[in-house]
């Protein structure tokens, strides 16, 4: 168990909808990134947040966006979902963002979009 | 941008062999971190073992070690002894240091099979 954790395991919706994400990093970690792991990308960075800013941007679409709040917890909203969006959407944490630190991983979340 | 490259999409040993996954990868930069992820089929991401590329000495943990060769741009895993419980895809994953933020480049991953 790494400590970081996700919400919910399994999620199944329609195209065209909206969903968010939720993950909860290490104790003491300030830094959250989201990850896409999908059959015909592999592993994408998507974004990364410090301390509730935004710090760097990777592979994200448009269409999806997130935030960290004051209490470090943070959400990925995907909106006008498409087939090619099913994927498995890991968030990672650090201590600091800094690059030498090791991201640990939460379990992920399951995206099934039908 | 920095590229990964792992070329031995499935690899499968007997119980207690030692088996060694390639990684190699593309860069510009002198200042970066490398990582090899664990993927169980529980499909939790578990870190292996980490190298910072400013080390000479190749990094060890437990029956895992790296063999990191900065100049051919090399970064191979070795597991030595393996176990049923090593079953899983393994992922190289890079990350340039310095300025600038970024999150992990990963490799696309070789799934590796310890047979009883």
């Amino acid at each position: 168990d790494s400590g970081v954790t996700q919400t919910p395991k399994h999620l199944i919706t329609a195209t065209g909808q909206r969903v968010t994400l939720r993950c909860s990093p290490r104790s003491g970690d300030l830094s959250v990134y989201w990850y896409q792991q999908s059959l015909d990308q592999g592993l994408q960075f998507l974004i990364q947040y410090y301390n509730g800013e935004e710090r760097a941007k990777g592979n994200i679409l448009e269409r999806f966006s997130a935030q960290q709040f004051p209490d470090l917890h943070s959400e990925l909203n995907l909106s006008s979902l498409e087939l090619g969006d099913s994927a498995l959407y890991f968030c990672a944490s650090s201590h600091t963002g800094r690059k030498e630190e090791t991201q640990y991983f939460g379990p992920g979340t399951r995206l099934l979009v039908l | 941008a920095q590229t990964v490259t792992q070329s031995q999409p499935e690899m499968s040993v007997q119980e207690a062999e030692t088996v060694t996954l390639s990684c190699t990868y593309d860069t510009s930069e002198n200042n970066y971190y490398l990582f090899w992820y664990k993927q169980p089929p529980s499909r939790q991401m578990i870190l292996v073992i980490r190298q910072e590329a400013y080390k000479q000495q190749n990094a060890t943990e437990n029956r895992f070690s790296v063999n990191f060769q900065k100049a051919a741009k090399s970064f191979s895993l070795k597991i030595s002894d393996s176990q049923l419980g090593d079953t899983a895809m393994y992922f190289c994953a890079f990350i340039a240091g310095g300025g600038g933020a970024d999150g992990l480049t990963f490799g696309k991953g070789t799934h590796l099979i310890i047979q009883p």
